[in-house]
């Protein structure tokens, strides 16, 4: 069955960095889109990046656009998401989505979430 | 670009139905075909049960139906049942590899 178990998120001081890992089984992950959507305490869903299933392509939120990088290791069947410049703002929960077979906005499985707190 | 609008709350006994209203423009919800609905209970993570529009991914109970008129989506969950108490969010490609969620509501089985 598709899995996608997330790993990296906690605690980091404002302006510090931190790697969020989204680690895929159960499918041949290097066939499809994958994204991060993040969910801040109390609040909705908000679409952060998506990479091609080649990783030939990433496409970024503007909130998010300068700072945050979506990668991807397909020989390790894991996705990435390389936070830098972090601000209180950023606290949330991280979902990794695998983009559907159908289109890649069609965001049919997700990871459990990590959660990221900014603060000092 | 803008989340897509949605009512905050939405309730109904057992047995009826309730319907989410999903508004955004028509460079997105109305430009295109890929909207979808994501099932959220407190704590967990998004579940897809509508994409494309109006197509249910395996799994989903037919309760749960979705349709689009211009630049609005609709979803409907008949035959409510307590299981059914969540956050649903909709969400639409927005063109330019843009994509945008849409705020949330707040089902409630009374």
């Amino acid at each position: 069955q598709v899995q996608l178990v997330q790993s990296g998120g906690g605690v980091v001081q404002p302006g510090r960095s931190l790697r969020l890992s989204c680690a895929a089984s159960g499918f041949t992950f290097s066939h499809y889109g994958m994204h991060w959507v993040r969910q801040a305490p109390g609040k909705g869903l908000e679409w952060v990046a998506v990479i091609w299933y080649d990783g030939s392509n990433k496409y970024y939120a503007d909130s998010v656009k300068g700072r945050f990088t979506i990668s991807r290791d397909n020989s390790k069947n894991t996705l990435f998401l390389q936070v830098n410049s972090l601000r209180a703002e950023d606290t949330a929960v991280f979902y990794c989505a695998r983009g559907g077979s159908g289109s890649v906005w069609n965001l049919d499985y997700w990871g459990q979430g990590t959660l990221v707190t900014v603060s000092s | 670009q803008s989340a897509l609008t949605q009512p905050p709350s939405a309730s109904g006994s057992p047995g009826q139905s309730v319907a989410i209203s999903c508004t955004g423009t028509s460079s997105d919800v109305g430009g295109y075909n890929y909207v979808s609905w994501y099932q959220q209970h407190p704590g967990k993570a998004p579940k897809l049960i509508i994409y494309e529009v109006s197509k249910r991914p395996s799994g989903v109970p037919d309760r749960f139906s979705g349709s689009k008129s211009g630049n609005t989506a609709s979803l409907t969950v008949s035959g409510l049942q307590a299981e059914d108490e969540a956050d649903y969010y909709c969400s639409s490609y927005a063109g330019s590899n843009n994509f945008v969620f849409g705020a949330g509501t707040k089902v409630t089985v009374l």
